[in-house]
C-alpha cells in the first residue's frame, strides 16, 4: 500500500524546474506532500483532496489525478532552500493512516 | 505545548535492554502516528491511533514493539529486548481528526550498542 515516488533523486541548478511523481495502486482520499531537510523533522507542504483543486505553496504546486491515483509536485524556478527529501503520503479514506513513499532527494546547486 | 514533543531526543542502550519512547502530541489532536526512519531511508509506518478507535498496529515489525496512548493524549512506544537493527530515528506525528496536515516531532534517535 506504500505509494511509489519517482525519481529517487534529482539534481538541479538554481532556477531550474523539477517534477516529482507519486502514484498508488489503490484509490486514494488524499495525498500529502512533506519536505525533510537533513537532520530535521518532515515539514508539511500541502494536501490534495479527492475532488479538490491544485494546491500551491510559494513556487511549489501540486496536482492530483484521481483517475490515475497519481499526484505530481511541481517545483518552479528552484531555490537553494528547496534542497531536501520530498515525501508523499497517502490516505485511503478520510482519517485513515498516512503512509509515505520512499522519498525523492532533491539537490539544488548554485 | 505548541508542537509535538518527543523524549528523550537521544537514547543509547545496550542490546537486550528495553526502551520507552514518549510522544506528547499537539493538544486536541486525535490522530497520532509513530514512524521509524533509518539513516537516509524513508518513513516506515509503525502504528496509528485515531480517537477511541482500535489502533492500527499493522506496521509494528515484531512483537517486541508495542505502543499505547493514555487518555487520548500522550503515547509511549516500547521496544523490548532491543536489537542493533532497531537503531533508527523514531518520529511521532499528530493531526486533527479530519485528516489534515500531520505535525512531526523532532524524533528520538535510538542507538543500540
Amino acid at each position: 500500500q506504500q505509494p511509489v515516488q519517482s525519481p529517487q533523486a534529482v539534481i538541479l541548478r538554481e532556477g531550474e524546474d523539477a517534477v516529482i511523481n507519486c502514484s498508488s495502486s489503490k484509490a486514494l482520499y488524499s495525498v500529502h506532500w512533506y519536505r525533510q531537510k537533513h537532520g530535521e523533522a518532515p515539514v508539511f507542504l500541502m494536501i490534495l483532496l479527492k475532488g479538490g483543486e491544485q494546491m500551491r505553496h510559494e513556487k511549489i504546486s501540486a496536482s492530483f489525478n484521481e483517475k490515475k491515483q497519481q499526484s505530481s509536485l511541481y517545483l518552479t524556478a528552484s531555490q537553494l532552500s528547496y534542497s531536501g527529501t520530498y515525501f508523499c503520503g497517502t490516505e485511503r479514506t478520510s482519517g485513515s493512516r498516512l503512509t509515505f513513499g520512499e522519498g525523492t532527494q532533491l539537490t539544488v546547486n548554485p | 505545548g505548541a508542537g509535538v514533543s518527543q523524549s528523550p531526543s537521544n537514547k543509547v542502550t545496550e542490546k537486550g535492554k528495553d526502551v520507552e519512547l514518549r510522544c506528547d502530541p499537539i493538544s486536541g489532536h486525535t490522530a497520532l502516528y509513530w514512524y521509524r526512519q533509518s539513516l537516509g531511508q524513508g518513513l516506515e509506518f509503525l502504528i496509528y491511533f485515531q480517537g477511541n478507535s482500535a489502533p492500527d498496529k499493522s506496521g509494528l515489525p515484531s512483537d517486541r514493539f508495542s505502543a499505547e496512548r493514555t487518555g487520548g493524549s500522550v503515547s509511549t512506544l516500547t521496544i523490548q529486548r532491543t536489537q542493533q537493527e532497531d537503531s533508527a530515528v523514531y518520529l511521532c506525528a499528530s493531526s486533527s481528526r479530519d485528516g489534515s496536515e500531520a505535525f512531526f516531532g523532532q524524533g528520538t534517535r535510538l542507538t543500540v550498542v
